[in-house]
């Protein structure tokens, strides 16, 4: 079984509607991140969260807000969706940060989202 | 915010030819990783670097990180139609950035002709 899923895989929505992506994982890792992928830009930083009781905003969440329901838990919220939100969204999960090993992030397989 | 300046953009290789892709920095790092990415699928790390200097192999992938502390290169050798793909590097800590948060390049576009 994968240790980071997300879910959907895909989604076409329409502009203004709500939308919740999900992301599990088991690694036990306590960071989790949700990134935005477009073409020619790389990934983006949209929220990260250290741990249950803590969210941090990334370098793009404008129009977006999180959860972290669970240590293993994260999900990412669309209030109201632009077509310029069509992206790939991507989870990541890394451990504790501390200098020289754990630092790597581990990347769920993706939610293409389309907004029309 | 940090910038890394990945190249090429794209490579077009025969199977069987060694590859050599690389990234700069501005700033320094604690960190390289280098990440692979299939169509459809989510970055998979191949490589993780921790010391300027240090060389780390996996399987037929080589990296290094630059003793600057500012660059690092991936190197695949005898390369195979299953290394298609999008190759990021990233960075953290240092001066580019703290401990949790990763600079990515923009990919270099492997494409490997059998």
């Amino acid at each position: 079984d994968a240790d980071v899923t997300q879910t959907p895989r895909n989604r076409i929505t329409k502009t203004g509607k709500r939308i919740m992506l999900e992301c599990s994982q088991t690694k036990g890792h306590d960071r989790m991140y949700w990134y935005r992928q477009d073409p020619g830009l790389g990934l983006r930083l949209i929220y990260y969260s250290f741990d249950v009781k803590d969210i941090n905003k990334g370098e793009i969440s404008d129009g977006y807000s999180v959860s972290r329901q669970a240590q293993a838990k994260f999900s990412l919220s669309l209030e109201s969706a632009i077509p310029n939100q069509t992206a790939l969204y991507f989870c990541a999960t890394s451990d504790l940060g501390l200098a020289g090993a754990g630092n790597e992030q581990f990347f769920g397989p993706g939610t293409r989202l389309t907004v029309l | 915010g940090q910038q890394l300046n990945q190249s090429p953009q794209s490579m077009f290789i025969q199977e069987g030819e060694d590859v050599s892709m690389n990234c700069t920095s501005s700033s320094i790092f604690n960190t390289w990783l280098w990440y692979k990415q299939d169509p459809g699928e989510g970055p998979v790390l191949l490589i993780a670097l921790y010391k300027a200097g240090e060389l780390t192999s996996n399987g037929r992938l080589t990296a290094q990180f630059g003793i600057t502390r500012k660059d690092s290169f991936l190197n695949i050798s005898a390369s195979i139609p299953s290394d298609v793909g999008i190759y990021f590097c990233a960075g953290q800590g240092g001066s580019g950035g703290s401990n949790y948060k990763l600079t990515f390049g923009k990919g270099t576009l492997l494409t490997v002709n059998p």
